[in-house]
């Protein structure tokens, strides 16, 4: 099974500033990792796909990088909306697994 | 847009059965592997079972192998999922998703399971 490790698990910022969330897999995923957003009360949605490929309707401010084991979701200058739970996901190898999640929250 | 509207939650007692359904919409069902995904309260997403497009393979996490199955009809662009011998640690938002190969692309409302004596 592959094990992805989000760090860190809280990060506390304020609108405006840059928000750096990382996601470590226990072996590589070639580029096969994706980012999903979850609010409060909400159903996930899908941020990032193939490590840097926004998703339809995504804003520009959200961007991916990285490839093999380490993942990287960027938010260049948080919005109020931005404060949520973000999740990575590979579906490489089965099991289908998720990170622990990191929890943006305002600081 | 796409749709996908799950129905069949509820609460159930301890080693009862339930059967999810997801009604999915504005899109080719036939096409695509779907896929079941769970939320605990006060944990995070886990991955529960995947179908092919045909429904020729399933797959699913080591916790639910032997309780639960999925299953779909291409027919009616429905996916299920059926569960027996529900556990507490069954207890979670159930997402049915739509998954494109690599990832899921698109997530539905959720259906709450509540499993308790």
């Amino acid at each position: 099974e592959i094990v992805l490790t989000q760090s860190p698990a809280t990060l506390s910022l304020s609108p405006g500033e840059r928000a750096t969330l990382s996601c470590r897999a226990s072996q590589s995923v070639s580029s096969y990792i994706a980012w999903h957003q979850q609010k409060p009360g909400q159903p996930p949605r899908l941020l990032i796909y193939a490590a840097s490929s926004r998703a339809t309707g995504i804003p520009a401010r959200f961007s991916g990088s990285g490839s093999g084991t380490d993942f990287t979701l960027t938010i260049s200058s948080l919005e109020p909306e931005d404060f949520a739970v973000y999740y990575c996901q590979q579906r490489y190898n089965w099991p289908i697994t998720f990170g622990q999640g990191t929890r943006l929250e305002i600081k | 847009e796409v749709q996908l509207v799950e129905f069949g939650g509820g609460l159930v007692q301890p080693g009862g059965s339930l059967r999810l359904s997801c009604e999915a919409s504005a899109f080719t069902f036939s096409n695509h592997w779907m896929g079941w995904v769970r939320k605990a309260p006060g944990k995070g997403l886990e991955w529960v079972a995947d179908i092919k497009n045909d429904g020729s393979d399933t797959y699913y996490v080591d916790s639910v192998k032997g309780r639960f199955t999925i299953s779909r009809d291409n027919a009616k662009n429905s996916l299920y999922l059926q569960m027996n011998s529900l556990r507490v640690e069954d207890t979670a938002e159930y997402y049915c998703a739509r998954d494109n190969g690599r990832h899921y692309d698109f997530w539905g409302q959720g259906t709450l399971v509540t499993v308790s004596s």
